[in-house]
């Protein structure tokens, strides 16, 4: 089976803090992706990656940087945290043809900045 | 532009009741695919179905089954005899076909309690 593993499940960070956090997917999957999660919005795309390097811009990238070195981990970075950002942060990877096949998904990471 | 509606925020049913997810969505393209997930209160979303915009097959897995409609852009889910088990929240998800650079677009989500 596949494994999405977030690195945090709860997290809380003081706003203008820099905050990172990270995926780890073990099934050598091309694409990842960082998604927010707000009730009444559903799941929305922060950035996606389909290689090693390689970087997308989702519909919310605003505030939010995202760096993949290594196929396996996809990176998410709060440049300078700030309230509207607290949300529930979802990654999930796939393989093949984005948007074809199904995504797996992490945990999550409940993310509070006070 | 694309698009998905799940106008059902939350729905109550009873253990054994059949209950009915609606999903309609927009797109222009021709081709693309259509999901459900589920995600149980443990917070991970699981994959449950593929659709291909070019297969209107109905499709029945056990309790669960999915409907198709091209002609009213719908992608409803439907759980039979509904139990405790199935409380979660269920989104619905379009993705046009493509290479990179397209993106999967989820709607805001459908709360399902069921009561024993």
């Amino acid at each position: 089976d596949v494994k999405v593993t977030q690195s945090s499940r709860y997290l809380v960070k003081r706003t203008g803090e820099k905050v990172f956090l990270e995926c780890v997917q073990d099934m050598d999957h091309e694409n990842m992706f960082w998604y927010r999660q707000d009730p009444g919005l559903g799941l929305r795309l922060i950035y996606f990656s389909y290689d090693v390097k390689m970087k997308e811009k989702g519909d919310i990238p605003e505030g939010y940087s995202v760096s993949r070195e290594k196929k396996e981990r996809f990176s998410l970075i709060l440049e300078s945290a700030s309230t509207n950002q607290t949300s529930m942060y979802l990654c999930a990877s796939s393989t093949g043809t984005v948007g074809y096949q199904p995504q797996h998904f992490g945990d999550g990471t409940r993310l509070s900045i006070l | 532009a694309q698009k998905v509606t799940q106008a059902q925020t939350e729905i109550s049913v009873v253990e054994k009741e059949d209950v009915t997810l609606d999903c309609v969505y927009e797109t222009r393209d021709t081709t693309y695919y259509l999901f459900w997930y589920k995600q149980p209160p443990s917070g991970e979303l699981v994959f449950l179905i593929r659709r291909n915009s070019f297969d209107e097959q109905n499709e029945i897995s056990g309790r669960y089954s999915w409907n198709f409609q091209k002609s009213t852009s719908s992608f409803n889910f439907t759980i039979t005899a509904s139990q405790v088990v199935d409380s979660a929240v269920y989104f619905c998800a379009l993705s046009p076909y493509g290479g990179r650079g397209f993106k999967t677009i989820f709607g805001a989500g459908t709360r399902l309690f069921v009561k024993a």
